[in-house]
């Protein structure tokens, strides 16, 4: 089974806080994801990456960064939180092909701003 | 880029009834379009997915349809059962390089 963890279900950072999201995949997958789930606007994408140490910016790249040092490990950085960034944050991974290939989530991290 | 439009945004049908649920996508490139589940606080799951050579495809309950001349794709579901309330999304891709682009999702809602 694929799995994708989350490093946290429910965090709560204060405005102005630089705060980390990890994502851990165990299935040796090229391609990762960061997207942002919003009620009403679906699964945008922020950031993503094909290959360590490479990324590539999604729809919605503002206020955030990402590092992909290994392969396994794709994290999201909001350099200074702020309310609007409340959201639910979805990581997802998948393997290179040809043509398109399953996206395999992980159970999301809830980020509260106050 | 790509730009995938889902409709409806919300469905309410009987138990027993069929659901169906519509996409369209803009890039005539664009050849992987997977449906996806997300049950309340849960993951979204692949449900089913189609490819661009293909017209049609089921499994059991569920089947997807793909019109590439008019960039549409649909999502079926027969025999409606309570447990298929969820919110469904539907996607599409060029390669297997390039992400998912997410229609905006459709809340289903199957009343016993």
């Amino acid at each position: 089974d694929v799995k994708v963890t989350q490093s946290s279900r429910y965090l709560v950072k204060r405005t102005g806080e630089k705060v980390f999201l990890e994502c851990v995949q165990d299935m040796d997958h090229e391609n990762m994801f960061w997207y942002r789930q919003d009620p009403g606007l679906g699964l945008r994408l922020i950031y993503f990456s094909y290959d360590v140490k490479m990324k590539e910016k999604g729809d919605i790249p503002e206020g955030y960064s990402v590092s992909r040092e290994k392969k396994e490990r794709f994290s999201l950085i909001l350099e200074s939180a702020s309310t609007n960034q409340t959201s639910m944050y979805l990581c997802a991974s998948s393997p290179s092909a040809g043509g398109g290939t399953e996206a395999f989530f992980g159970q999301g991290t809830r980020l509260t701003v106050v | 880029g790509e730009n995938v439009e889902q409709h409806p945004s919300t469905l309410s049908v009987q138990e027993g009834d069929s659901a169906v649920i519509k996409c369209t996508y803009s890039d005539s490139a664009s050849n992987y379009f997977p449906w996806y589940k997300q049950e309340l606080g849960k993951r979204p799951q692949l449900i089913i997915d189609i490819r661009s050579n293909v017209g049609e495809k089921k499994d059991q309950r569920i089947a997807v349809t793909l019109n590439k001349t008019a960039k549409h794709f649909s999502l079926h579901i027969t025999e409606t059962q309570p447990e298929d309330s969820a919110v469904y999304f539907c996607a599409a891709s060029i390669s297997g390089n390039t992400p998912l682009v997410f229609g905006k999702g459709t809340r289903l809602s199957v009343i016993a």
